[in-house]
């Protein structure tokens, strides 16, 4: 079944530092994939679409990478902040026409000042 | 602008009982999606609905589990006789597109 794996391990880094987070698929090709960032109590938010054709995606401090070859995509935080401290979320659609995501479990990200 | 909202935000109920979440998309919104998030994982599809209609309701765990929508707006998902394996926090989410979604803050459902 298709399939998508994030590092379910915390990810604690110094504050300026860059992270880096992993998001790997299997049993599928998608179109394209998500990252979504989750605070606690709250429901995710939309970051960033980088579609199969894009080798990268740049928004502000976050950058996105997508090797469909690997079948893995990594996202970046560059000059990290404790603000950015949440779980982030990637995605893909899934082969049905529905739109409907299928989600990673998610890594939390904790930026130490 | 509003967002997506649901109600209630807790939902404490007896294993047995039946439940009702509701959720109202952000205006304008042809797609609604459901999703379940149990503790420490990600989040699980339950249902899609495009206009009144679910053409996708693969991810609906039983037939205990159900989910209408009126008037292409507010969409309604119902549990009848909970179970304690229900208990999670049930999230919707409206788009405009197959792209962005749009979450509302969830349900968190506790089935004692």
């Amino acid at each position: 079944s298709q399939k998508i794996e994030q590092n379910s391990e915390a990810l604690n880094i110094q504050e300026g530092k860059t992270a880096t987070l992993t998001c790997n698929y299997t049993n599928y090709s998608p179109a394209y994939l998500q990252w979504y960032r989750q605070d606690p109590g709250r429901g995710p938010v939309f970051l960033l679409l980088i579609r199969e054709n894009e080798k990268e995606k740049r928004k502000e401090r976050l950058k996105v990478t997508f090797d469909t070859t690997l079948k893995q995509s990594l996202f970046h935080i560059t000059a990290s902040q404790p603000a950015d401290s949440a779980t982030y979320l990637c995605a893909f659609r899934g082969s049905s026409n529905t739109g409907k995501l299928i989600f990673g479990q998610g890594t939390t990200l904790q930026v130490k000042p | 602008g509003a967002g997506v909202s649901q109600s209630p935000s807790n939902k404490v109920t007896e294993k047995g009982k039946d439940v009702e979440l509701r959720c109202d998309p952000i205006s304008g919104h042809t797609a609604l999606y459901w999703y379940r998030q149990s503790l420490g994982q990600g989040l699980e599809f339950l249902i899609y609905f495009q206009g009144n209609s679910a053409p996708d309701k693969s991810g609906l765990p039983s037939d205990r589990f159900s989910a209408e929508r009126t008037g292409g707006s507010v969409s309604t998902l119902t549990i009848q006789r909970t179970q304690q394996e229900d208990s999670a926090v049930y999230l919707c989410a409206s788009s405009l597109d197959q792209y962005e979604q749009f979450f509302g803050p969830g349900t968190r459902l506790t089935v004692l």
